[in-house]
């Protein structure tokens, strides 16, 4: 039972154009949202993330929408950098339960 | 700095044999995870431990173990009856239970032949 689903694998975007990550979940009652990058062979470090009460967080070239009818989250990077190429996990929890990671989503930023 | 270790990056055993995979601390954090990733898999909850002396079974517990003697180390071992033992080891913490920000360590590859 995936209860979060991140139904893109790989993505590929230009360098300096918007790259768009999306996640669904089933369980409605998450209610915080946070965004994980991960270069190959080290730990994931937390990007981003948003309480269920919120539908909008930005940070930098980083902004996070939050549709809780449609139960969807999406990241948005602008402008893309190289850097930014990596595997994107987004997870959820709901109170004090353990986090629920996504399969990820391999962003890559070509010049 | 603070931060999480884990050692060593990489490791290689013989089926059959126990491996001890070492996670620390040093953010004064409470809860403590132990996590495996698969190619085309998200983060999988192996263990967890919220305090000292505490730790609960996550998701695929089967075939791991784990203590919590100290505040600052969570180590895993990765017994003879974990069928597939060999994938990406990951530790975090947190600062405590419902602490939603999990901070992660570099990783162990574990490759069992």
């Amino acid at each position: 039972d995936q209860q979060v689903k991140q139904n893109s694998p790989s993505l590929s975007v230009q360098e300096g154009r918007i790259s768009i990550l999306n996640c669904d979940y089933t369980n409605s009652m998450f209610d915080y949202f946070l965004w994980y990058k991960k270069y190959p062979a080290e730990g994931p470090t937390f990007l981003i993330s948003i309480s269920s009460i919120k539908d909008k967080n930005e940070d930098g070239r980083f902004t996070v929408f939050l549709n809780k009818s449609a139960k969807h989250l999406s990241l948005h990077i602008v402008p893309s950098q190289p850097g930014d190429s990596a595997v994107y996990f987004c997870a959820a929890i709901r109170g004090t339960d353990k986090l629920i990671f996504g399969t990820g989503t391999r962003l890559q930023v070509f010049p | 700095d603070g931060g999480i270790t884990q050692s060593p990056k990489y490791l290689f055993r013989k089926e059959g044999q126990n491996v001890t995979l070492s996670c620390e601390q040093n953010l004064n954090h409470d809860a403590m995870y132990w996590y495996r990733q698969d190619p085309g898999q998200g983060l999988r909850l192996i263990y967890y431990s919220q305090i000292v002396n505490d730790f609960q079974k996550g998701d695929i517990a089967e075939g791991y173990s784990v203590s919590r003697e100290k505040k600052e180390s969570f180590p895993l071992t990765v017994t003879s009856a974990q069928k597939n033992p060999t994938a990406f080891y990951l530790c975090a913490s947190s600062i405590g239970k419902g602490a939603y920000e999990q901070y992660f360590g570099p990783g162990t590859r574990l490759t069992v032949t």
